[in-house]
């Protein structure tokens, strides 16, 4: 069974620059989760989808960030326009209602750098 | 709100020695606690969980964990590191929806160093 696929593996732009990044999870997964680390930190939600629908996207900075999820199966998150601070490992995690609560299984991240 | 804390950033053990990593939660119901494993450049690997029933719960690799209602935890360990375990260590706690798919609360990890 093929994992959570994520692309591109690392990225480096320049501020102000956008920026988007893309999540294949498992097969049958209908929940998908983006997350935010950052350098010593662990993990921080950024939005939950159950299929299609963005069921929690509360800690989502909405002026620069958005995420889609069409069809319901691959999503994409992007920046635009992109800060330093945004500099961070973006997780995504995909996981299969009904079963084993919150197993989350995750992708191996987007390393993102802005200068 | 719930919070996970992981007071270890860093420890450092001899490889065949023991490990216990600790683990200190907030929550007020029953938690649903896991433990991950990130080594550099990978994403997260489940280690084990604990819903509930048995308070011992034995994981991949030879890891195993205690709930402890009392002290809010939910600790670490394995008899016998191996150099293959340095890595970092994520604690979470599951948000409850009423049984359904909620969000994870991580802490912030404790780096492993193993010492050949």
């Amino acid at each position: 069974e093929a994992g959570v696929v994520q692309s591109p593996r690392y990225k480096i732009i320049e501020k102000k620059q956008p920026v988007a990044f893309w999540c294949n999870p498992i097969s049958g997964h209908n929940t998908l989760y983006w997350y935010l680390q950052n350098l010593g930190q662990g993990p921080e939600l950024l939005i939950r989808y159950e299929n299609e629908e963005a069921v929690d996207d509360s800690q989502l900075p909405k002026d620069r960030f958005s995420a889609e999820r069409l069809k319901g199966v691959d999503s994409t998150l992007k920046i635009q326009p992109a800060e330093l601070g945004d500099s961070a490992v973006y997780l995504c995690a995909s996981a299969k209602s009904g079963t084993d609560y919150n197993e989350q299984f995750f992708g191996p991240g987007t390393r993102l750098t802005v200068l | 709100a719930q919070s996970v804390t992981q007071p270890d950033i860093h420890i450092t053990v001899s490889e065949g020695a023991s490990l216990e990593l600790r683990c200190n939660y907030s929550y007020g119901a029953t938690p649903y606690l896991f433990w991950y494993v990130q080594s550099p450049g990978q994403g997260l690997q489940l280690l084990l969980k604990y819903f509930s029933g048995d308070t011992l719960v034995q994981g991949i690799k030879g890891f195993e964990a205690e709930f402890k209602r009392s002290q809010s935890s939910f600790n670490l360990r394995k008899p016998s590191v191996h150099w293959s375990d340095a890595a970092e260590y994520f604690c979470a706690v599951g948000e409850g929806y009423g049984g359904s798919q909620g969000n994870l609360i991580f802490g912030k990890g404790t780096k492993l160093s193993v010492k050949p």
